[in-house]
């Protein structure tokens, strides 16, 4: 079946700390990969998509690299800041299912100053 | 921006009740969904909607669900009569082209408690 998995949480870094989110994914079809995110009260914003290999999704110095081999969509940034602490949620879109995205568990990200 | 929107906030129903989910999507968009978050899980899609009917549906989305687009602007999701294990963070979405690399909009969400 298609699955999504991301790394346990909560991450809790300091500020300026790097920040990787492991994600695997698997899909019976080519999907198109995202990262959302969610701060506190809000619901679920865009941060970045990949739609095919070797693509490379970036955003607010968020990035991650669609990796068909690995089956990876890895969420990274160089620099945290307090205000990125927030759920992240990696997912999967495949074509032909009636835009179903099909979200990994989310990782909670706690950045502390 | 344009954003989707949702009401209410937190709806509080006995169970057995029937409550009606209010969306409003950003007003070019033509692709309609809900998802549900339980707390504590993973967000899980509900149903797809374009064109008047729905394009896909889980498993989850029995006949006591039902979707509607009763004017140009609302997308409601109706539970017939609302289960314990309704109790869930409920989101709309919306869609421009619907296609797979197309992105999804959500809607702040509506936190559904059943007693």
């Amino acid at each position: 079946g298609n699955s999504v998995t991301q790394m346990e949480g909560p991450v809790t870094l300091s500020e300026e700390a790097f920040l990787t989110i492991n994600c695997t994914y698997t899909a019976t079809g080519y999907p198109s990969l995202f990262w959302y995110v969610q701060y506190p009260g809000e619901g679920l914003q865009l941060l970045l998509k990949a739609t095919k290999a070797d693509d490379k999704g970036s955003n607010k110095g968020f990035e991650a690299t669609y990796r068909k081999e690995t089956t990876s969509f890895h969420l990274e940034k160089g620099s945290v800041q307090v205000s990125d602490s927030a759920v992240y949620f990696c997912a999967l879109l495949l074509r032909n299912q009636g835009g179903k995205l099909i979200f990994g568990q989310g990782t909670e990200l706690s950045v502390k100053p | 921006e344009p954003e989707v929107t949702q009401t209410p906030s937190h709806q509080v129903t006995q169970m057995g009740q029937e409550v009606i989910l209010r969306c409003v999507p950003i007003s070019n968009h033509l692709y309609f969904y809900w998802y549900r978050q339980i707390l504590g899980q993973k967000v899980e899609f509900l149903v797809s909607f374009y064109n008047n009917e729905i394009s896909e549906k889980s498993e989850i989305f029995d006949d006591q669900f039902s979707v509607e687009r009763p004017d140009g602007s609302n997308f409601t999701l109706k539970i017939r009569s609302t289960k314990l294990e309704d109790s869930a963070m409920y989101f709309c979405a919306s869609s421009d082209s619907g296609g797979a690399t197309d992105t999804q909009y959500f809607g702040p969400g509506t936190r559904l408690t059943v007693l």
